[in-house]
């Protein structure tokens, strides 16, 4: 389930899963928008990429969704497994313009 | 390993001292972009640097912080004074093209403990 930790929400699932996660971003100018994870201890890792021009693109085990109707961004992960367990974050971003992040969501998966 | 290069990776200073941070972008790459993270938050923009010139520094404060990108050798995210609030990881990112619709590379961060 998904709970709101001290700072960061926590999505937990079991192994072999799909986990959604989501992000409202804030602009409704921005036209690229990038997911990226950080595991502990080390930088974000780029995961998907889409440009506003699209609603949905898929890469291995992972389909990124754009809702710009509603400004909302989501992360879809197939069969989850522990190797995923990490920080995700949604990052939007106008042409021009510096990248703005959103806060972060802790992905938990159970054995 | 052509990743971003960034070092050290944990760096421990007492309030008043300087620290330095160093980062090397990946390859063919000349776009740096410095950013503070806080635990459990998400990236904050500090500043955008081409080589020897400082694009956008509209996230870092205006006393203490400062950033060069030198036309040899790395860039490099200085601190002055430090205080206890400094603590944070500092990453780096560089990209190939000018703040264009491209993914941004990090770095694993300086890891920044003040005494």
């Amino acid at each position: 389930g998904e709970s709101v930790g001290l700072h960061l929400p926590t999505l937990s699932v079991q192994e072999g899963d799909n986990s959604i996660i989501n992000c409202a971003y804030s602009n409704s100018a921005s036209d690229y928008f990038i997911w990226y994870k950080q595991e502990s201890g080390k930088g974000p890792q780029f995961i998907i990429d889409i440009r506003s021009n699209m609603d949905k693109r898929q890469g291995q085990r992972v389909t990124v969704l754009l809702n710009k109707t509603v400004k909302h961004l989501s992360l879809q992960i197939a069969a989850t497994q522990p190797g995923d367990s990490a920080v995700y974050f949604c990052a939007e971003k106008n042409y021009g313009q510096n990248f703005v992040f959103g806060p972060g969501t802790r992905l938990s998966v159970l054995p | 390993n052509a990743g971003v290069m960034q070092n050290p990776r944990h760096l421990v200073r007492r309030r008043g001292q300087e620290a330095r941070l160093r980062c090397s972008p990946m390859k063919g790459h000349s776009h740096v972009y410095w950013y503070r993270q806080l635990p459990e938050e998400g990236l904050k923009f500090m500043v955008y640097l081409q080589k020897e010139n400082i694009i956008d520094e509209s996230g870092m404060p205006k006393e203490r912080f400062s950033a060069e990108f030198p036309k040899e050798g790395p860039s490099i995210l200085r601190i002055q004074q430090v205080v206890r609030g400094d603590s944070a990881a500092y990453f780096c990112a560089s990209s190939l093209a000018e703040n264009s619709n491209q993914p941004q590379h990090f770095g694993d961060g300086t890891r920044l403990s003040i005494l």
